[in-house]
């Protein structure tokens, strides 16, 4: 069965710290995708990356960077100096590969990570 | 341009009231989706529609009933409401929703409150 684990319920930082966000999968496909969304506290889900299993490189954007190891089913999220705007609710997901039935395309959430980030 | 609207962004119903949730997107996605989201839990998912057609549906009770009167258009009709079923209602959009590769865009949410 699939899954997604995000262990951290809350962090709270300073601002300019690093913050890392973890994020564990399991699926017994060899194709699938995976995703982090920003919900900040107006509700809104707020796509941030797309990553297919196929590739293993390392992402950055700015200050953020994603860290994807099969090898630990892992998909790690960090924000390098944090700022209050970071301030949100980040969730995992995860997604199988067409496979005919009426799954596709759905998106397993993890529980979220609630970042508190502080002037 | 990946922007999804609802409509309202609050609403207040009784639990004999009709209302609907609207939602709208122009990024030319063939899939929309309605998700409700409660207080510090993930979304969890409720109906996909793709091409205008029905193709999943979470055993959402009855009192919720999907529309998609076009490609672009997705409503959420709601009946009889309990207020456990008070929440943030999100709309998203993909492209195909046959692919697990689409990316699903959100919108802002209706927050939903039932007295």
């Amino acid at each position: 069965a699939q899954k997604v684990t995000q262990a951290q319920t809350e962090i709270s930082v300073v601002e300019k710290e690093d913050v890392t966000l973890d994020c564990v999968y399991e699926t017994r496909d060899t194709t699938y995708y995976l995703f982090w969304y920003k919900q900040p506290p107006s509700g809104e889900l707020v796509f941030l990356i797309r990553r297919n299993s196929f590739d293993e490189q390392n992402e950055i954007s700015g200050r953020y960077s994603w860290n994807f190891q099969k090898s630990t089913s892992s998909f790690n999220f960090t924000i390098t100096a944090s700022q209050v705007v970071d301030s949100a609710v980040y969730f995992c997901a995860l997604s199988e590969a067409f496979d005919g039935s009426s799954n596709t395309g759905k998106l397993i959430f993890g529980q979220g990570t609630t970042l508190q980030v502080k002037p | 341009d990946t922007e999804v609207t609802q409509t309202p962004k609050h609403l207040v119903m009784g639990m004999t009231n009709k209302k609907s949730l609207k939602c709208e997107q122009h990024m030319g996605h063939r899939a929309m989706y309605w998700y409700k989201q409660k207080a510090k839990k993930p979304p969890e998912l409720m109906f996909v529609y793709s091409y205008e057609k029905l193709s999943i549906n979470e055993s959402v009770p009855s009192r919720f009933s999907p529309e998609c009167p076009n490609s672009s258009l997705l409503n959420l009709h709601l009946h009889a409401l309990q207020p456990e079923d008070s929440a943030l209602y999100l709309c998203a959009s993909s492209l195909s929703g046959t692919s697990g590769s689409d990316t699903q865009y959100f919108g802002p949410g209706t927050r939903l409150t039932v007295l």
